[in-house]
């Protein structure tokens, strides 16, 4: 159990440009986690998957972003056209499904200048 | 929609001694699920304890303990014995049901424990 590994875990961007993160969850579990963190704030609940299916979007997560999780194994959230307001940590988490345990990885802060 | 308060934003403590983090939240739902997690400044989240709203029995972890009350809306974290490695960031958080559609957890905005030596 190598827990979940995000990729890059520093992103920073100029206004305007496109970026794209990665995940990789837990091997054996089947539901994929997105969250945005705010300085000061909770995570955010952004996405999830089962499997390869996006199940449910927020509210947050404008028609800038999208997420994808191809084969039900690695996700990646990518945002178009950053805005400064994208500024934020971006957090994975992984679980078996049910209600099981979420398993977070370290996350990606994005800075956009 | 669910929304979970955390009015402490920091609280400061002696190596040793208990302290107690306070959570409200609000819904309407009978069934749902109630979290504490810790942040370190590794940033990685990590799961200290977990309560299902049907339990009436309160949730225990070794040196974490809640207080979970139900008519209140209230689910505080109990710590004794605090540890060094205990400071961190602590975050309150609220689960709907399975089947309820949103999977998310709705977090509180946190609680900064700094443990003195």
């Amino acid at each position: 159990d190598t827990g979940v590994s995000q990729d890059p875990r520093h992103k920073i961007t100029k206004r305007g440009q496109n970026v794209t993160f990665r995940c990789d969850p837990i091997s054996e579990h089947n539901r994929l986690y997105w969250y945005r963190q705010t300085l000061g704030q909770g995570p955010e609940f952004l996405t999830y998957f089962q499997n390869e299916a996006q199940l449910e979007k927020s509210r947050l997560l404008s028609d800038r972003f999208s997420a994808e999780r191809p084969k039900g194994s690695f996700s990646t959230l990518e945002i178009q056209r950053t805005e400064q307001g994208d500024s934020a940590m971006y957090l994975c988490a992984s679980s078996t499904g049910g209600v099981g345990k979420l398993f977070f990885g370290s996350g990606t802060q994005l800075s956009v200048l | 929609a669910q929304t979970v308060t955390q009015s402490q934003p920091e609280m400061s403590v002696q190596e040793a001694e208990t302290v107690t983090l306070s959570c409200t939240y609000d819904t309407s739902e009978s069934d749902y699920y109630l979290f504490w997690y810790k942040q370190p400044p590794s940033r990685q989240m990590i799961l200290v304890i977990r309560q299902e709203a049907y339990k009436q029995q309160n949730a225990t972890e070794n040196r974490f303990s809640v207080n979970f009350q139900k008519a209140a809306k209230s689910f505080s974290l109990k710590i004794s014995d605090s540890q060094l490695g205990d400071a961190a960031m602590y975050f309150c958080a609220y689960r709907r049901p399975t089947g309820g559609g949103a999977d998310g957890l709705t977090f509180g905005k946190g609680t900064h424990l700094i443990i003195q030596p």
